[in-house]
């Protein structure tokens, strides 16, 4: 079993839509969670940076994490085609010192 | 603030050839990673130096993959002799302190094995 589960996609919405991303994970040793976004040739940037269970907010993308259940999604409200990138979901336990990443979702959001 | 730097951007050797990537990180970023980012797969660690010193190399093909890190900034890694595998593109990144929960990263150096 691996670490992160994460579809791969493709997912394509249309602008305006809200888009749900979402993660398993399989130790509950993980502390941190976070979501990159990558553009096509660039390097992973940090999205979404989250320590507990809960939400967090950042003008249109929400991170949730749901410990119990080791489950972590990304919404991103009123998708723009300048969302169009791959997210890659990540985890970070300060046991391990080790960033462990999904394989990432590719979203297209078209006009 | 500058950024992570990569270099080359692109490479495209026949297999069994050596080839070397360069990375010089954000000023005063004590940690180094290189990660391996096959297509259609999340990065995976390849090793992490803190200052000029290795942490975690375990997931390092060391009978073929060597890095280095001179005076705790700049990084190089290498592959001698390159396999058809060792395609990918090849992500070097850095964080402040210790742990890496922030990584930033440069924007890579894809690798084409032929």
């Amino acid at each position: 079993q691996k670490e992160v589960e994460q579809d791969p996609g493709p997912l394509s919405v249309p602008e305006g839509a809200i888009v749900s991303l979402n993660c398993t994970y399989s130790n509950s040793a993980f502390q941190y969670f976070m979501w990159y976004r990558q553009y096509s040739r660039k390097g992973p940037e940090l999205l979404m940076y989250t320590y507990s269970s809960g939400n967090k907010e950042d003008g249109r993308f929400t991170a949730q994490v749901d410990k119990s259940s080791k489950y972590i999604s990304l919404f991103i409200r009123d998708s723009q085609p300048s969302d169009s990138a791959t997210y890659l979901c990540a985890v970070f336990s300060g046991g391990y010192n080790k960033l462990i990443f999904g394989a990432g979702t590719r979203l297209a959001v078209h006009p | 603030e500058a950024g992570v730097a990569q270099s080359p951007r692109y490479k495209i050797i026949e297999k069994r050839q050596s080839v070397a990537f360069w990375c010089n990180p954000i000023s005063g970023h004590a940690t180094l990673y290189w990660y391996q980012q096959i297509l259609g797969q999340g990065p995976k660690l390849l090793i992490q130096f803190q200052n000029n010193g290795v942490v975690d190399d375990s997931q390092l093909p060391k009978d073929r993959f060597s890095a280095e890190r001179l005076k705790g900034v700049d990084s190089t890694l290498k592959i001698q002799p390159a396999k058809l595998e060792d395609s990918a593109v090849y992500l070097c990144a850095s964080s402040l302190g210790e742990t890496n929960e922030k990584l930033f990263f440069g924007s890579g150096t894809q690798l084409s094995v032929l």
